[in-house]
């Protein structure tokens, strides 16, 4: 366990649903992240909140929207979403400056 | 502009034999580097990661690697390779005035030979 905790860790959609992913850190970070990772592709940096506030936000389509209530707690809130879009979601949260990411499980999403 | 380049899709070493997974990044003014390891179907595994002082890392598993400024490369080693070992390894790149922005390999497969 790496202290990330994502739900659901498999999510099933059709392309009118509205849906949202989950991200839990008890590590007491500062900095929470969603990756995007497809098959063959790097994975791509989606959104940082730093403080719970939103500090990069990497050109990500608005049918993707992010929200941070909280340092402990990061939300992938999802609609209108594409095939394209089927993808394993990763969650990261780190301290400051040079801390590691600590990464959860992922969540495997396919778009139908 | 951060990048990281892992020049190789896929390593093949037989057990027990060395292992180095190659890194090399691009980044403005002195990075953070990182390893990461990732089995199937499951997030990325914290390996060990590079701020400063000695310039050879030791990290879990047995893993160690070599920050080298002047080629600016981040080899991930291992004297001894096992099976366990096959996985996904991603190299990361952290610059010190882009404080939270991780930037990642595209990953290299490795796979260990019985």
């Amino acid at each position: 366990e790496t202290g990330v905790t994502q739900t659901p860790r498999h999510l099933v959609m059709g392309m009118t649903n509205k849906k949202s992913l989950k991200c839990e850190q008890h590590l007491g970070h500062n900095a929470m992240y969603w990756y995007k990772q497809s098959a063959k592709k790097p994975l791509e940096l989606m959104f940082v909140y730093s403080l719970e506030e939103r500090v990069e936000n990497n050109s990500v389509p608005s049918r993707f929207s992010p929200e941070c209530p909280n340092s402990s707690h990061l939300f992938l809130h999802l609609h209108t979403l594409q095939p394209e879009d089927s993808a394993l979601y990763l969650c990261a949260s780190s301290r400051n400056t040079g801390g590691a990411a600590f990464f959860g499980q992922g969540t495997r999403l396919t778009v139908v | 502009a951060q990048s990281v380049a892992q020049p190789e899709d896929q390593v093949n070493v037989a057990e027990g034999n060395p292992l180095t997974v190659k890194c090399t990044y691009s980044v403005s003014g002195n990075p953070y580097l990182f390893w990461y390891v990732q089995y199937p179907n499951r997030g990325l595994q914290f390996l060990l990661k590079y701020i400063t002082g000695d310039n050879l890392v030791k990290g879990s598993y047995g893993f160690e690697a070599e920050f080298n400024k002047s080629q600016t490369s981040f080899h991930l080693k291992k004297p001894s390779a096992l099976v366990s070992d096959s996985a996904l390894y991603f190299c990361a790149v952290r610059g010190m005035d882009s404080s939270y922005k991780l930037i990642f390999g595209s990953g290299t497969r490795l796979l260990v030979r019985p």
